[in-house]
């Protein structure tokens, strides 16, 4: 049972420009929401997080919004460098069950020189 | 400050055998999770410990099992080995508190291959 799903496996796009990712989720009891960065051969990265209480997130390049009535939220890079090509999560928990994360299966991000 | 240590990071296995996979979590974190990641499947959470103790479980056969000790490491084992446990095992580690960040830091994994 999936409860959150990353629609789009693969983004591809040119350096300098916007990346947006979305990520849906089914689960009304999930309250905090997380964005992680993949290399390969590597553990995931915490990139940034927002509560439910917000609708809206910043940190340096990289701002996530949260839609609650759509379930869904997304992820944006700006500008899109290089070194921001792997695979980026978007994941989910309850804060009365914060040990607990469900996973997106992951989108596979492109950033072409 | 050291971060997520898992060892080892490679390991070829038999069907029918059994393994265990380590973690030493983040200095002064207390919960450690385990998940598993397959292609196309993200990750899939298996057990989370806090102060020895199982808090959390997700939907995987009791094949799949692990423990932490007093010093917050923590192990997983999984017998009979299966082809299709072969996967990369990932732990994290987090302060395991109810309020506030909740971030996790992972380690780099283990890769299991079952033959």
């Amino acid at each position: 049972d999936q409860q959150v799903k990353q629609n789009s496996p693969s983004l591809s796009v040119q350096e300098g420009r916007i990346s947006i990712l979305n990520c849906d989720y089914t689960n009304s009891m999930f309250d905090y929401f997380l964005w992680y960065k993949k290399y390969p051969a590597e553990g995931p990265t915490f990139l940034i997080s927002i509560s439910s209480i917000k609708d809206k997130n910043e940190d340096g390049r990289f701002t996530v919004f949260l839609n609650k009535s759509a379930k869904h939220l997304s992820l944006h890079i700006v500008p899109s460098q290089p070194g921001d090509s792997a695979v980026y999560f978007c994941a989910a928990s309850r804060r009365s069950n914060d040990y607990k994360l469900s996973f997106g299966a992951g989108t596979t991000v492109t950033v072409r020189a | 400050k050291a971060g997520v240590t898992q060892t080892p990071r490679y390991l070829i296995k038999t069907r029918g055998q059994q393994v265990t996979l380590s973690c030493s979590p983040i200095s002064g974190h207390r919960s450690v999770s385990w998940y598993q990641q397959t292609p196309g499947q993200g990750l899939q959470f298996l057990f989370e410990y806090f102060s020895e103790t199982q808090r959390n479980k997700g939907n995987f056969p009791g094949r799949f099992s692990g423990r932490q000790f007093s010093n917050s490491r923590s192990e997983m084992n999984v017998s009979t080995l299966e082809l299709g446990d072969s996967a990369l095992y990932l732990c994290a580690s987090s302060l395991g508190r109810n309020k506030g960040n909740t971030e996790a830091f992972f380690g780099q994994g283990t890769r299991l291959t079952v033959v």
